[in-house]
């Protein structure tokens, strides 16, 4: 059983397309993370969000966490070919610091 | 600053052999971490630390140690290598900012074969 479940796990968009990434549970995280990877290399840190229905930006990208922190979402404005890559959700329940990742979802932005 | 410093970046093991995956950091964090990832199964905790001569299991350990004499350093360790253990691995640190939440610095992995 997946504790974080992405949607959709395989996108391939034209330059300048908007798109949604979803993350969801059904159990509660003190705190969520979005990491973007590219092939061959380590997850990079995107944004924490702690706060149930918190909304952080980042420069194209809004990350919004859920009123009661079961799920949150990431919204890409005017996509480039930049952008492609994998993109993982993450959690983190009570005061661990351990986390639980989705199996993330793979971004083909096409020029 | 380096970072989150992993090796070696690629390696081939034959079923039975042993290896250490070496991770150094210089970032002077206490929490680290070993995850391993799946094609198509995000990453998977193997072991985590949270500081020097601590260490604990994560969700997959088995066939698997680590050792933490130093904060800088969290080798894991293959014994007898299998070929359910073909995988990418990945150390990572997190920073401790409860009012931020916590963030991972990961190195940039050991991709790792076993035939």
């Amino acid at each position: 059983t997946q504790l974080l479940e992405q949607s959709p796990q395989f996108l391939s968009i034209q330059e300048g397309e908007n798109l949604t990434v979803y993350c969801n549970s059904s159990s509660v995280f003190s705190s969520l993370q979005w990491y973007r990877q590219e092939p061959g290399e380590g997850p990079v840190l995107l944004v924490t969000v702690v706060t149930g229905g918190e909304v952080k930006k980042l420069k194209r990208l809004t990350f919004q966490f859920g009123d009661a922190r079961k799920d949150s979402s990431l919204h890409i404005t005017a996509a480039q070919p930049g952008d492609t890559g994998l993109y993982l959700c993450a959690g983190a329940q009570g005061g661990s610091e351990k986390l639980v990742f989705g199996k993330g979802m793979k971004l083909t932005v096409n020029p | 600053n380096a970072g989150v410093t992993q090796t070696p970046k690629f390696r081939i093991l034959k079923i039975g052999q042993s290896m250490t995956l070496q991770c150094t950091q210089d970032m002077n964090h206490n929490y680290m971490y070993w995850y391993r990832q799946d094609p198509g199964m995000g990453l998977k905790l193997i072991y985590y630390s949270v500081g020097a001569g601590i260490t604990d299991k994560g969700e997959v350990p088995n066939g698997y140690n680590v050792s933490r004499s130093t904060t800088e350093d969290f080798p894991l360790r293959l014994e007898l290598a299998a070929p359910s253990q073909t995988s990418v691995y990945f150390c990572g640190i997190s920073s401790r900012a409860p009012k931020e939440g916590y963030g991972y610095t990961f190195g940039s992995g050991t991709r790792l074969t076993v035939v």
